[in-house]
């Protein structure tokens, strides 16, 4: 049973547009939404992060929006760059899961120069 | 600083053989995981530890065992490999300790070894 949706798998966007990446969960406990950025050849690093008493978060040109009715939360990328090429994985964890983080299956950006 | 470290960085084993994976990281962090990546499948959840002689069971534990005799390392081992563990494997580790600040700490990814079982 997949808890976190990820969607799509590919993206691909010209250079200056914007970039959106879809999560949906499924259970109501978790209550911690980060997301990852992996490069070729490296492991993930940490993006950005949400909790779900809040419906946005903004970090320069990234942006989580949650939606806590819905049960679902998007990773948004302004004025997209071609050094935003990677894959990029939304996660969840709940309190009650020693700090476990369940991971989507991960979206492959490439942004066109 | 080195993080976390993991080796080898390639690996190609013959079915039937064992080896083991090592990860170390010198941050102090209580809790480390190991993952494993394969295309379309995202990042599943092998083993875990919250702490030097704590292990867990992930997502994905067949075939693999692990132990944790120090905070530092935290070895995967492969018993018998299968064609089937072909993958890339993530050692990751966070602070821990039951505060909420620990709980929203990051994961610390290392960068993988690439194991392929022929």
């Amino acid at each position: 049973q997949q808890q976190v949706k990820q969607s799509p798998q590919s993206l691909i966007v010209q250079k200056g547009g914007i970039s959106i990446i879809n999560c949906a969960y499924e259970n109501t406990a978790f209550d911690y939404f980060p997301w990852y950025q992996q490069f070729p050849g490296k492991g993930p690093a940490l993006l950005i992060a949400i909790r779900p008493d809040v419906s946005e978060k903004k970090e320069g040109r990234f942006t989580i929006s949650f939606n806590k009715s819905a049960k679902q939360f998007s990773l948004h990328i302004m004025d997209s760059q071609p050094g935003d090429s990677a894959t990029y994985f939304c996660a969840a964890k709940s309190g009650g899961s020693n700090y476990k983080l369940t991971f989507g299956k991960g979206t492959l950006l490439t942004v066109n120069p | 600083n080195a993080g976390v470290t993991q080796t080898p960085k390639f690996q190609v084993l013959k079915t039937g053989q064992s080896m083991t994976l090592q990860c170390a990281q010198d941050m102090n962090h209580e809790y480390m995981s190991w993952y494993r990546q394969d295309p379309g499948m995202g990042l599943r959840l092998i083993h875990y530890s919250v702490g030097a002689g704590i292990t867990d069971q992930g997502e994905v534990p067949n075939g693999y065992n692990v132990s944790r005799s120090t905070t530092e390392d935290f070895p995967l081992r492969l018993l018998s490999a299968a064609p089937s563990q072909t993958s890339v494997y993530f050692c990751a580790s966070s602070y821990s300790g039951g505060r909420s600040v620990a709980y929203n700490s990051p994961l610390h990814f290392g960068n993988g070894t690439r194991l392929t079982v022929t």
